[in-house]
Parts: structure tokens; sequence; C-alpha cells
């Protein structure tokens, strides 16, 4: 079956880092995105990977190795606007996308 | 560019009245469009995949009947909740994958609540 695997919440604190790791498994596979949530609105995009490596777009970076059906999202010197629900969404063969259940994110002065 | 509009963004109604809600993308054709729904605190539950000329795939649970979609055009995509009942007071959000390189864009959701 297919799958995506991410934490349920994690805690952070201002101006710190924070890593949320994602596994996944797809029938087939053509890419992941994190997107980003924030309560009573709908995602917004923040990456796509879909080969090997790490991206980096000014706070944010997502890494993603095939390989291990792996990805992370990094988020630099966090800020109290950056607590949400990150969500890690696969892309299977038919292009379909599979959604973890979301990872809260709560910053802490 | 890659905008997704819908309408409405809230609504409350009477149980037992139906409800239709607009799915558009402003600026990029999308022969294939979703509909999810998402309870507070829960992820985005898939309801539907939406293609343009053709019948809507929904998900296992999700009555055809019940949530009617009309995929009429390249730009548009409708959800009518039939016969609305309190426990389909939720989060509807849509979202359409351009063609020319799929990826998907979300439409800022419409929150329905059924009295």
């Amino acid at each position: 079956g297919q799958n995506i695997d991410q934490p349920t919440e994690m805690t952070a604190t201002e101006g710190a880092i924070v890593q949320i790791n994602c596994t996944y498994q797809t029938s087939g596979f053509n890419g992941l995105f994190w997107y980003q949530q924030h309560a009573g609105e709908a995602p917004t995009f923040l990456s796509y990977n879909v080969l090997d490596g790490l991206e980096e777009k000014g706070r944010f970076s997502s890494f993603l190795s095939r390989s291990k059906g792996y990805s992370y999202l990094l988020l630099k010197e966090l800020q109290m606007k950056d607590s949400a629900s990150y969500l890690c969404a696969g892309v299977d063969s038919n292009y379909q996308l599979i959604w973890g259940a979301g990872t809260k994110l709560i910053i802490k002065p | 560019g890659a905008v997704v509009s819908q309408h409405p963004s809230w609504v409350i109604c009477k149980s037992g009245t139906s409800v239709k809600i607009e799915c558009r993308s402003l600026d990029f054709q999308a022969t294939t469009m979703f509909w999810y729904r998402q309870f507070p605190k829960q992820s985005l539950m898939l309801m539907a995949t939406s293609n343009e000329g053709s019948k809507a795939t929904y998900e296992q649970g999700v009555e055809k009947d019940k949530f009617l979609i009309n995929h009429a055009s390249l730009t548009l995509s409708t959800l009518t909740v039939t016969s609305a009942h309190p426990e389909d007071s939720s989060f509807y959000i849509c979202s359409a994958r351009r063609d020319v390189d799929y990826e998907q864009y979300f439409g800022p959701g419409t929150r329905l609540t059924v009295t």
C-alpha cells in the first residue's frame, strides 16, 4: 500500500532550527511536496523535490533521498509565524498526491 | 500566476438543503481538479478527482450521489453537497493540477456549516 509517515507534533524555540522528517512508500514516484497550512486556511506550497539532494529557498530547505524513501523539511531562524502544520505529500505513478497526516509545529518564544 | 479561487469562502445552510461550491483556476488550464475535505485538527482527505469532460472518480466511502461534481470546463469544477446534514460541516478545499507541468495549486477553501 501507499503510505506517508511524519511526526504528529514538534516543538521548537524561536530563532532555532527544526527538521521535519517524512518517509514515504508510493506506487511509483513522481516527486514529493511540502506544504504549510495555518489553522483554518488552505495549504500553501513550500517545495517540490523530484531529484535527490537539498533544495534551499531562503529560511526553508527540503531534502530528498529516493533510495531511502525519505525527505525532510528544514526550517531555520524560526519565527513565531512559522507555527503551523507541515504536510508532506508524495506523488505516485498516476500523479496523485498521497498525503501525510501533517506535523504540527509549535514555536515557543 | 497560478491562482485558484473558490466561491463561496464560507456558507451556512439549513439541514436538508443543497450547497454548490465553485473552484476556478484563474490563469491556467486544469484538466484535473481535486476536492478535499478537512475536519478540525485532521489532515486533508481526498474526496474525489474531477476530470474535465468525464465523470469524477470518488474515493472509497464518499457518496457520489451526495457529493455531485461537475467539471464543465478546463478552468471550473463545482462540488454540490446535496441534502446537507450537520455532519457535512467541514472545510472543503479544491486544488487544480496545471496541465503544463502537473503542479497542484490549492484554492483558499470553503467553510461549510450546516445547522
